[in-house]
């Protein structure tokens, strides 16, 4: 069965460290997002891609890069932790074509501490 | 700002009982509204998709209704159980880009 997966699920880091979440989707989706979930907030759009090579920056994008180098994965990086991106991270993907609407299909999250 | 607004407070109800959330929004016109529910430590799953020229959907126990001039969607459970527990959440969605907006969610508890 076609999925999105996640990893790692856990990852406790230092201030001022690289980090890299991985996200895999084996549904051949183009759209793939990047969102994270705070207590009190909604899912918030951090970066999201329309197919390879394409990235676009979303709500909270300050701090956070991705790169698309194929269909099937989208890397999110923090560049240097802060204790304010301590949070659950989301990836989902669809396949939003035309006029038809833009169902996602999410991972089951990445828990990231910031110390 | 677009903004969409669901109940913070948790919502208790007792099982066999209809359960209805409440989904508002402001500064958006939405050619869809979605509902997902999510279980703690999911990621969330979509259950229904109504589209604006639409008033009403069903899907078995579940019911959407989309008041496009209340900017307004419900969101019911009918002869709720206890497995129907969980956090839901409405989402936006315009025709033209791919974005979707998410509300915060509304906890749901369900006592047998």
């Amino acid at each position: 069965d076609a999925e999105i997966t996640q990893s790692p699920r856990h990852k406790i880091t230092e201030t001022g460290r690289q980090v890299t979440l991985a996200c895999h989707q084996t549904w051949n989706h183009n759209n793939m997002f990047w969102y994270r979930q705070d207590l009190g907030h909604g899912l918030r759009l951090i970066h999201y891609s329309y197919g390879v090579q394409d990235t676009n920056k979303g709500e909270v994008s300050d701090g956070y890069s991705v790169s698309r180098s194929n269909t099937e994965d989208l890397p999110l990086t923090l560049e240097s932790a802060a204790s304010s991106q301590t949070s659950v991270y989301f990836c989902a993907s669809s396949d939003r074509s035309g006029g038809a609407a833009d169902t996602q299909y999410f991972g089951p999250g990445t828990r990231l501490t910031v110390l | 700002s677009q903004k969409i607004e669901q109940n913070s407070e948790a919502l208790n109800i007792q099982e066999g009982k209809t359960a209805t959330l409440t989904c508002n929004y402001t500064n958006y016109s939405p050619a869809y509204l979605q509902w997902y529910r999510q279980d703690p430590g999911r990621g969330p799953v979509f259950l229904l998709l109504i589209r604006e020229n639409e008033k009403e959907k069903r899907k078995e126990r579940l019911k959407v209704t989309f008041d496009t001039t209340l900017k307004q969607s419900l969101f019911h459970i009918t002869a709720s159980q206890p497995a129907d527990s969980a956090t839901y959440l409405c989402a936006l969605g315009d025709g033209g880009g791919f974005k979707t907006i998410f509300g915060a969610g509304t906890r749901l508890f369900v006592k047998a």
